[in-house]
């Protein structure tokens, strides 16, 4: 099974400050058709998780470009830039590789203000 | 308004069954896969089990394979999930999710846009 791993669990940030969360596959997340099926989620205190980022790099509808998904291959990263009191919560990497057979999140990362 | 709205959570024993549903509106629900996703308290996200749009084949995570069976009702846009054999350890918010996308020609993944609000189980003697 893939494994995905999120580095720091924990991110404290100050209002306008960037944020960057690291995601880590065990295998490779590049499709043969061309796509990267690894994507961003945020989840809201009390709320259900909502997408952010979509094949490594796509924001999901209503996403402001201070978020900004890259990648390839293994690694991947997550930059918030000009990080808002909205933005905090528990962010989520996943794989979607084997879609619809199986799907793999990783840790979470904490962003706080 | 696209929308996921899930039912049938509650209070069991272990050893007990639910059967949680998830209605789908505001989408062409016939043509996506649907997913189920659960949040133990304080936990992370966990992929439960998926149901393709195309030949409703289903896949299950090895936590619940044997015990949990998806299926769906195109004809009322609906996604369940029969909980059986339930464990202390199944106790969860349950989420059903919109997955990727079968127009009939082709299959599109654009991340899993659309949750539920959630629905809770609780597995407790």
């Amino acid at each position: 099974d893939i494994v995905m791993t999120q580095s720091p669990l924990s991110l404290p940030v100050s209002p306008g400050e960037s944020a960057t969360i690291s995601c880590r596959s065990s295998e490779s997340l590049h499709h043969s058709n061309g796509f990267i099926y690894l994507d961003w989620y945020l989840q809201k205190p009390g709320k259900a998780p909502q997408l952010v980022i979509y094949l490594g790099s796509n924001r999901a509808f209503g996403v402001p470009d201070r978020f900004r998904g890259s990648g390839l291959d293994k690694d991947f990263t997550l930059k918030i830039s000009r990080v808002e009191a909205e933005d905090v919560g528990v962010y989520y990497c996943m794989q979607a590789l084997q879609t619809p057979a199986m799907y793999t999140f990783g840790q979470g990362t904490k962003l706080e203000i | 308004q696209v929308q996921l709205v899930e039912s049938g959570g509650g209070f069991v024993k272990p050893g007990g069954s639910l059967r949680l549903s998830c209605a789908g509106s505001g989408f062409r629900f016939p043509e996506y896969d649907m997913t189920w996703i659960r949040q133990a308290p304080g936990k992370g996200l966990e992929w439960l089990s998926s149901i393709t749009s195309r030949d409703y084949a289903s896949h299950y995570a090895d936590s619940v394979k044997g015990r949990f069976t998806i299926s769906r009702d195109n004809a009322k846009s609906s996604l369940f999930l029969e909980l059986n054999s339930l464990r202390v350890e199944d106790t969860a918010t349950y989420y059903c999710v919109r997955g990727g996308h079968f127009n009939g020609y082709s299959f599109f993944y654009y991340g899993m846009a659309v949750w539920g609000q959630g629905t809770t189980v609780t597995v407790s003697s």
